[in-house]
């Protein structure tokens, strides 16, 4: 079945550093989404790119959908505590299909 | 809007007993769908529902694991009986075919069977 790809498992910055996650897959999707997951919570939903080649920016973060609709990746600048959490990646093949999502990638920020 | 509402938030039971996970979703949103969170395996899609009927059951780990949708606005997920690798954290999404495709989570049932 389709896999998304998501590493390393855990990432640590220090506060005020950028940084960056990739998710990869061995196929196409139409759709890249990137959630979030605060500890007791469910995801919630950051940025969702729909073309190939698209660049979106929410705030500090910004995403772009990769030109062979393969991989997505999701930049986080000047970061601050309260951005440590779960990152997933997630795509979408087509219009009634079922949402693919990574495993994650729990970040942590020092002070 | 109040989002996608779920209950209990927490539920530690026995093993053999039955449980029964309640979902509220999001009005409007015409699929709702069945999450299980753990360390190892992530999030594992159990199944899901479009306009009530379940379309893909197809991640729904045995027989002792059962999913209604009587109506539009309530779901359940019922294990029975419940065993220790039944713990878990449980969530249920909804979405409505719209700009996005997003799902929107509710804040899940974290499951203990001892």
């Amino acid at each position: 079945g389709q896999q998304l790809n998501q590493s390393p498992q855990s990432m640590f910055i220090q506060e005020g550093e950028d940084v960056s996650m990739n998710c990869t897959s061995s196929s196409i999707f139409n759709t890249w989404l990137w959630y979030k997951q605060d500890p007791g919570e469910g995801p919630v939903l950051l940025i969702a790119l729909y073309k190939a080649g698209e660049l979106t920016s929410n705030g500090r973060l910004t995403a772009q959908f990769g030109i062979t609709r393969k991989d997505s990746f999701l930049n986080i600048s000047a970061s601050i505590p309260s951005d440590v959490g779960i990152y997933f990646c997630a795509g979408l093949a087509g219009a009634n299909s079922k949402l693919t999502f990574g495993k994650g990638i729990t970040l942590s920020v020092r002070p | 809007d109040a989002g996608v509402i779920q209950s209990p938030r927490h539920e530690v039971t026995e093993m053999g007993q039955e449980v029964t996970l309640r979902c509220k979703p999001i009005s409007g949103h015409d699929y709702l769908f069945w999450y299980r969170q753990t360390m190892m395996r992530g999030l594992e899609l159990l199944i899901y529902f479009n306009n009530n009927v379940p379309i893909d059951d197809s991640g729904m780990p045995e027989d002792r694991f059962s999913a209604k949708m009587p109506n539009a606005s309530f779901s359940t997920l019922k294990i029975q009986p419940s065993e220790p690798r039944d713990s878990a954290v449980y969530f249920c999404a909804s979405r409505s075919v719209g700009a996005h495709y997003g799902y929107t989570f509710g804040s899940g049932t974290r499951l203990t069977v001892v």
